[in-house]
């Protein structure tokens, strides 16, 4: 199973809005909707910040979102804040009753 | 609260084998899937298998197949993993991961570094 592609980074002044992408295939992002993101700091676990797509735990910010079209998902920041500066994965359920996630993407906040 | 415990860090040579515990406390342990997810320097996650503590069912990733046995002590509410045939790129922090009953994580283990090294 191959990793999910994101872009390696990300930014956005603080204020502003920031988008993230995970690109799949029909057998994992297209084909599920068990579309996670997490985030993570340096030397922290990661944290779920968005499951089934676009559900939020209880917790987090509702600055954060997501979506998915075809076979890519995207998760967006509004109103940046410094502490949204973090790595963030992607995962999907895959139809080889697995789990896939993507390289990353570092948010940088300017 | 919900807290996964790990084991601490391990220094292993090639070819040998490792096993990392997870002790679960705060919620039933039983009602809830818990993963294993590796994540080498530098690099995205990697999903390396789930176990039902319920009845002891598990699958395993593909890659790892052979190597990789998770197995659950519902005496002490603890998930193992163990990984053998150890090579320099399983070196790696591993962590526990309870699932929230819809494919994704929500509660993770504070991470046990693995280093293979001869």
């Amino acid at each position: 199973q191959s990793a999910l592609t994101q872009p390696p980074s990300a930014s956005g002044s603080p204020g502003q809005s920031a988008t993230i992408s995970c690109t799949g295939t029909s057998s994992d992002v297209g084909g599920y909707n068990h579309v996670s993101w997490y985030q993570q700091h340096p030397g922290k676990a990661p944290k779920l910040m968005i499951y089934e797509v676009n559900k939020r735990p209880s917790g987090v910010p509702d600055r954060f979102s997501g979506s998915k079209s075809g076979n890519t998902a995207s998760l967006t920041v509004s109103g940046l804040q410094a502490e949204d500066e973090a790595d963030y994965y992607c995962s999907s359920y895959t139809s080889s009753d697995s789990w896939v996630f993507g390289g990353g993407t570092k948010l940088t906040v300017l | 609260q919900v807290q996964l415990l790990q084991s601490g860090a391990e220094v292993k040579k090639p070819g040998a084998s490792v096993k990392v515990s997870c002790k679960a406390s705060g919620y039933t342990f039983t009602s809830y899937y818990v993963h294993w997810v590796r994540q080498a320097p530098g690099q995205g996650p990697e999903w390396v298998g789930r176990i039902k503590p319920s009845d002891g069912s598990r699958i395993h990733a593909h890659k790892l197949q052979g190597r990789v046995t998770v197995t659950r002590d519902t005496s002490t509410n603890t998930v193992y993993m163990e990984l053998s045939s150890l090579r320099s790129e399983d070196t790696a922090i591993y962590y526990c991961a309870r699932d929230n009953h819809v494919w994704s994580y929500d509660y993770w283990g504070q991470g046990t570094l693995v280093t293979v090294s001869s």
